[in-house]
């Protein structure tokens, strides 16, 4: 089955930088990758998503890329603020298959 | 905006009770779906729900547990005799279309607590 790897674990940033996380999927099947965003005490919030169908998708200060060929997608968030503080979950997931499989999370830390 | 409700936000049950884990869908969505996260760990899938049937369901998701949806707005998760190892955040989530490549939204979740 799909497995996701999400790396860091923890990504510490001052505010107005960037930051990166990135996420590998094993099943080539896979064509749908959700970022979701969860603050403490809520549930994962989806902030942007893409399909492999594009290599990049953007809004406003959140990107996410995707190549297919290595298998992997990333999430940047440019002119980072404390808000942003929260763990940040990739996923990944295909047609025909609701077992959507999440990586490990990442918990970003923006720093006044 | 519209939103997945789950009650209750926390759940303490004695090992071997039954509970019943409550969530209100988006009132437009059709798919539905029970995720579990024990603490530390990945958020895990269980099971989806169309039609009034499991879609499909995770190794996890054995005969102890099961889905409802008992009325037009409530989609339920029983775990008959619960186990220490039961323990973890539940997070309900809907969609509109289904297919496993469209859009999910979550509850805030429920926290089991096992004792």
């Amino acid at each position: 089955g799909e497995n996701v790897e999400q790396h860091p674990s923890t990504l510490s940033v001052q505010e107005g930088d960037s930051a990166v996380i990135k996420c590998t999927y094993s099943d080539s099947a896979s064509n749908y990758f959700p970022w979701y965003k969860q603050e403490l005490g809520k549930g994962p919030q989806l902030i942007i998503d893409i399909r492999s169908n594009v290599g990049e998708k953007k809004d406003q200060r959140i990107a996410v890329t995707l190549n297919k060929t290595a298998k992997h997608f990333s999430l940047h968030i440019t002119e980072t603020q404390p808000e942003d503080s929260a763990v940040y979950f990739c996923a990944a997931s295909r047609s025909n298959n609701n077992d959507m499989r999440f990586g490990a999370g990442t918990r970003l830390t923006v720093k006044p | 905006e519209p939103e997945v409700t789950q009650t209750p936000s926390h759940q303490v049950t004695q090992m071997g009770q039954e509970v019943i884990l409550r969530c209100v869908p988006i009132s437009n969505h059709l798919y539905f779906y029970w995720y579990r996260q024990i603490l530390g760990q990945k958020v895990e899938f269980l099971v989806s729900f169309y039609n009034n049937e499991i879609s499909e369901k995770s190794e996890i998701f054995d005969d102890q547990f099961s889905v409802e949806r008992p009325d037009g707005s409530n989609f339920t998760l029983k775990i008959r005799s619960t186990k220490l190892e039961d323990s973890a955040m539940y997070f309900c989530a809907s969609s509109a279309q289904g297919g496993g490549n469209q859009p999910q939204h979550f509850g805030d979740g429920t926290r089991l607590s096992i004792l």
